[in-house]
């Protein structure tokens, strides 16, 4: 079955400190990956999304990830973050055109004024 | 741009009570999911349905029931609810475009059984 892991599960870090979320997903074959956001008291939003080509993704409010498909992870990074950062991050994965997901655990992000 | 309404933010119910929790939609998409997320454990499928009057399991469908009956509107039904969920409830919607989309997800319910 598949399934996603994303390892850090409470990050703390002082503003304009760099910021890497890692996610690892087992699944073999074709993948679709996602990084979504939740904002304290908001939805679910995107970040950002891979689906195929330049394996560097650039999302919205400066975040990008990387598809490394030998090490089956698609790892969350911000060079400097903000307070306004502060939320839960939730790396997802999916397969086929079934429009399913498989999402981590999350990872909750504490920045520091 | 999209937008999933959740009937509810905050609901408190009793034990074996039938729960309805509603959810629409506003782009004419064909999937529709109900989530339910617990701490430490990310967000895990209870239901999806790919079109009107068409449903399928996901990961967690026990004690769970839904009902799409128009194209817009997803239901989730507790048939008696229990404390264990107790949860927040999150509904999303994708289109089908030859490939996966992003899901758009709704604001959440979160439910309290007493």
């Amino acid at each position: 079955a598949q399934s996603v892991s994303q390892h850090n599960h409470h990050v703390i870090l002082s503003e304009a400190a760099s910021l890497e979320l890692g996610c690892n997903y087992s699944y073999g074959g074709t993948v679709n990956l996602f990084w979504y956001v939740q904002y304290p008291g908001q939805h679910l939003q995107l970040l950002l999304k891979y689906f195929s080509g330049d394996p560097l993704v650039k999302g919205i409010k400066g975040f990008e990830a990387e598809f490394i498909k030998s090490k089956f992870s698609f790892n969350l990074r911000k060079p400097s973050v903000q307070w306004s950062d502060t939320a839960e991050y939730f790396c997802a994965v999916g397969s086929g055109n079934t429009g399913k997901l498989i999402f981590g655990q999350g990872t909750t992000l504490q920045v520091k004024p | 741009d999209v937008k999933v309404t959740q009937s509810s933010r905050y609901l408190v119910k009793r034990t074996g009570e039938k729960v309805f929790l509603e959810c629409v939609q506003d782009m004419d998409h064909e999937n529709m999911f109900w989530y339910r997320q617990d701490p430490g454990l990310g967000l895990r499928l209870i239901y999806f349905s790919y079109d009107v009057k068409m449903k399928e399991k996901g990961d967690i469908p026990e004690g769970y029931s839904v009902s799409r009956e128009k194209k817009e509107r997803f239901s989730l039904i507790l048939e008696s609810a229990s404390t264990n969920q107790t949860s927040m409830y999150l509904c999303a919607s994708s289109s089908i475009n030859g490939r996966m989309e992003p899901q758009h997800f709704g604001d959440g319910t979160r439910l309290s059984i007493l």
